[in-house]
């Protein structure tokens, strides 16, 4: 079976400083991988996927995503963190099981202090 | 387009109480989704429907029944409530056939049992 392990339940920058969120994944083959983003009290939104097309990804608000195969990992970074950027993340996996069945991660939550 | 709408948003039941919670999508997608998503554990897969007249089990389906009613509609029903299902429940639809389609998912319905 599929899995993804976020290695941080959470993580605290300031406002104009880059973000690195960590994902490492657990697969036996290449994998189709996502980021989704929820804000508070409302639903998930995708912030970008991973189709095998190009191991760096970008995805919307300034987000992207590097495929590291060597390493398992699909970490999410940005360059400069906004006071909007807070929420929660979710790497997610999908397994392959002839139509979609997503496995998500613990979620990491984004705290953008001024 | 509405998406993915869910109702209610919130509900407060009693143990033993039963209730159904809809969900419907306008966006003529196959596959259909209930997840729960409690405190520190992602989302977890409750029941599925890949496609119209079809239902499976996913990850936590215990206590719980799923109707695919039309294309459109997928409900989940709790027939007699525990404690133990308070979640926040969210419904998701995507189109069947890639892993790496999005899933799109509604606001969710935040359920407290008592």
């Amino acid at each position: 079976a599929q899995s993804v392990t976020q290695l941080d339940s959470h993580v605290s920058v300031s406002e104009g400083t880059p973000v690195l969120l960590r994902c490492n994944y657990s697969s036996s083959y290449s994998p189709s991988l996502f980021w989704y983003v929820q804000h508070p009290n409302k639903g998930l939104q995708l912030l970008l996927k991973y189709t095998s097309a190009a191991t760096l990804v970008k995805g919307i608000n300034g987000f992207e995503a590097e495929f590291k195969k060597s390493e398992t990992s699909f970490h999410l970074t940005k360059p400069s963190a906004h006071m909007s950027d807070a929420a929660e993340y979710f790497c997610v996996v999908s397994e392959l099981t002839g139509f979609q069945k997503l496995v998500f991660g613990t979620g990491t939550r984004l705290l953008v202090s001024p | 387009n509405a998406g993915v709408t869910q109702t209610p948003k919130f509900q407060v039941l009693k143990t033993g109480q039963s209730m159904t919670l809809q969900c419907a999508q306008d966006m003529n997608h196959n596959s259909m989704y209930w997840y729960r998503q409690d405190p520190g554990m992602g989302l977890r897969l409750i029941y599925y429907s890949a496609s119209e007249g079809t239902t499976d089990k996913g990850e936590v389906p215990n206590g719980y029944n799923v109707s695919r009613l039309n294309k459109r509609e997928f409900s989940l029903r709790l027939e007699s409530a525990a404690p133990s299902q308070t979640s926040v429940y969210f419904c998701a639809s995507t189109n069947s056939g890639s892993s790496y389609n999005e899933q799109f998912f509604g606001p969710g319905t935040r359920l407290t049992v008592l």
